[in-house]
């Protein structure tokens, strides 16, 4: 396992189109990040998984947005009636839960986002 | 709430002297601190992590950070740039009191060392 893929790497929609990402963690990492960066800015929290459970969804996940994270391995986030406010890269990061709670995250090489 | 500050923008240095990329943080209980680096349409790459004891700590590829709890700064450093180094440098911190670990980050260093 080389590390978080993500698919695909870059996508070009319409205005009001549907697009779906797919992140593939690290095996055995039980823990699944999404984040969204906008140019010149940090990454910023759009919700987590714990195996297939969604536990935290951020603000910024409006209800265009849903992520899934069927059998606890990769996930999925899709976002409905693209707006152009939405291009953006989307990463995503996954990391192990263990005894040391404070495992650091790896993340994937992302996926562009254009709406035009 | 848990924040990280990035004062600068870029960071110009030449190549073989040493380099500092600046963190501030703000935090309710402990600390826990990351560096990440990212090179051009790629990920974030770990450097390294503050969660507990020495206050510098060693990461990839030469990289170090010192934790000063009295001055809330976590700031980036190496003894001697290379021009390999130059790329967006993120600081984060986790955000403890929500229970899922996720982190939050600072706007981002661009650091640029000239040959």
């Amino acid at each position: 396992d080389t590390g978080v893929s993500q698919n695909p790497r870059h996508k070009i929609t319409k205005r009001g189109q549907n697009v779906t990402f797919r992140c593939d963690p690290i095996s055995e990492h039980n823990r699944l990040y999404w984040y969204r960066q906008t140019l010149g800015q940090g990454p910023e929290f759009l919700t987590y998984f714990q195996n297939e459970a969604q536990l935290e969804k951020s603000r910024l996940l409006s209800d265009r947005f849903s992520a899934e994270r069927p059998k606890g391995s990769f996930s999925t986030l899709e976002i409905q009636r693209t707006e152009q406010g939405d291009s953006a890269m989307y990463l995503c990061a996954s990391s192990e839960v263990g005894a040391d709670r404070n495992n650091e995250q790896f993340f994937g090489p992302g996926t562009r986002l254009t709406v035009l | 709430a848990q924040s990280v500050a990035q004062p600068e923008d870029q960071v110009n240095v030449a190549e073989g002297n040493p380099l500092t990329v600046k963190c501030t943080y703000s935090v309710s209980g402990n600390p826990y601190l990351f560096w990440y680096v990212q090179y051009p349409n790629r990920g974030l790459q770990f450097l390294l992590k503050y969660i507990t004891g020495d206050n510098l700590v060693k990461g990839s590829y030469g990289f170090e950070a010192e934790f000063n709890k009295s001055q809330t700064s976590f700031h980036l450093k190496k003894p001697s740039a290379l021009v390999s180094d130059s790329a967006l440098y993120f600081c984060a911190v986790r955000d403890s009191p929500s229970g899922t670990y996720k982190y939050i980050f600072g706007t981002g260093t661009r650091l640029k060392v000239l040959a």
